[in-house]
């Protein structure tokens, strides 16, 4: 149980398209959902917390009008990298945990971004 | 503010070696604390966690205990095996749920 899937994988673009990401919990509802970037060899840093049908909150230095988050209904969360520019290119990875504050989360699998 | 650190990778170990990971943390509060581990190509797992000063988490044959004299919650194995190979991260939870991870520790266990 507790399964998280993102679509796609791993996508490529040209420097100046947006690219949406999906993050979907398959058997559970998710009141919260995370968003998360890895660089190579690097730790996990938060980007942005959204609770189902309200606006989310990003971490101080996160741009959020680059990276718009939508999390229109309990199973589905999308981040959208609004023209995109090769210093984005990153691992971008989701979780969704039961309820709002609840401490355990369940990961994605994560999207590989590569920009062009 | 908040923060995990964990001790540097690469370990590289023989199969059926002991495995000791160290993780020390900086919290306010009584955050609980987690170990989670990321196969190759794979996404984050939660291996354990442990939510009070003295509990231990335990899963796997993976233990961690709670120490809150010492600000740690270092991960042990007694004997590892070649399929234990992956990063290891340790994490605390703050307040609404977020999680701060340390910078990983990749392990790498040899035949």
């Amino acid at each position: 149980g507790a399964v998280v899937s993102q679509h796609p994988s791993r996508v490529i673009c040209k420097s100046g398209t947006s690219v949406k990401i999906e993050c979907r919990s398959l058997d559970f509802q998710a009141t919260t959902m995370f968003w998360y970037r890895q660089f190579p060899k690097q730790s996990l840093m938060l980007m942005a917390t959204s609770n189902e049908g309200s606006k989310a909150t990003y971490e101080q230095g996160v741009e959020k009008d680059k990276f718009l988050i939508n999390h229109a209904s309990l199973t589905l969360s999308t981040l959208t990298v609004t023209s995109a520019h090769p210093e984005d290119s990153s691992f971008y990875i989701c979780s969704a945990s039961l309820r709002e504050g609840a401490d355990t989360q369940y990961f994605g699998p994560g999207t590989r971004l590569t920009v062009l | 503010g908040d923060s995990v650190t964990q001790m540097e990778g690469p370990v590289t170990l023989s199969e059926e070696a002991f495995l000791t990971i160290n993780c020390t943390y900086t919290a306010t509060g009584y955050p609980s604390l987690f170990w989670y581990v990321q196969y190759p190509g794979e996404g984050l797992q939660l291996l354990l966690k442990a939510t009070k000063a003295d509990d231990k988490g335990s899963n796997k044959g993976f233990e961690a205990t709670y120490r809150k004299e010492t600000t740690s919650f270092h991960l042990e194995k007694g004997s590892v095996q070649v399929s234990d190979s992956a990063v290891y991260f340790c994490a605390l939870s703050q307040e609404g749920g977020k999680l701060i991870f340390g910078q990983g520790t990749e392990l790498s266990v040899k035949p």
